[in-house]
């Protein structure tokens, strides 16, 4: 069964740093990997798709690398602002033989970027 | 387009009530999946949709029934409402597996 695991669970940091979010999955045959971003109280914003192809996906000040041979998904954000405070959530997909196409998260990391 | 939505955003039940969660996509999208969200255990599956008439179960299905009568719509009814039930409720849609899955803004339900 795959799990995720999401490293760190928490994260404070000045505004302006460049910093890097971790995300761990057990079960390397996954098709494709999901970040999204969650405000406290409100629903999933998605931030980037990266195929099993792909190495590297990126929008604006975001960047997601994908080694799925090792099992391990980075997010990369580039001169941090206070509103990038949330938790973000990786997702990967699917489980082998699963018809579902489900996601699999992990508990996130919840970011604070300090003004 | 509006995407997903979902109603209603907020809920209050007593035990043995019933309810149904309504989520609607407006991106002619096939698959559709309601997912339940708890403190600590991240967000799992309940019930899901591979096309208009058809619904299968998740991970959690215990509690939960399902339909999809219309392509743009999956609704989720709890029969009888218990207080493990209560959690934050997610609708998602995507077009096409492996691709990208689009996310309601959630229902919030309380069961006390």
């Amino acid at each position: 069964k795959q799990e995720v695991t999401q490293i760190p669970a928490a994260l404070s940091v000045p505004e302006g740093e460049n910093l890097v979010l971790n995300c761990s999955f057990t079960d390397s045959a996954i098709y494709n990997l999901q970040w999204f971003r969650q405000d406290p109280g409100k629903g999933l914003t998605s931030l980037l798709l990266i195929q099993s192809s792909q190495r590297e996906q990126t929008s604006g000040r975001l960047n997601a690398s994908l080694d799925k041979s090792s099992g391990r998904s980075t997010l990369y954000i580039a001169a941090s602002q206070p509103g990038d405070s949330a938790t973000y959530l990786c997702a990967p997909c699917c489980e082998p033989m699963d018809s579902s196409y489900k996601l699999i998260f992990g508990s996130g990391t919840r970011l604070l970027v300090r003004p | 387009n509006a995407g997903v939505t979902q109603t209603p955003k907020f809920r209050v039940l007593k035990t043995g009530q019933s309810m149904t969660l309504l989520c609607a996509q407006d991106m002619n999208h096939e698959y559709m999946y309601w997912y339940r969200q708890d403190p600590g255990m991240g967000l799992r599956l309940i019930h899901y949709s591979v096309g208009e008439g058809t619904t299968a179960k998740g991970e959690v299905p215990d509690g939960y029934n399902v339909s999809r009568l219309k392509k743009q719509n999956f609704l989720l009814g709890l029969e009888s409402a218990a207080p493990s039930q209560t959690s934050v409720y997610f609708c998602a849609s995507t077009g096409q597996p492996y691709n990208e899955q689009f996310f309601g803004p959630g229902t919030r339900l309380t069961v006390l």
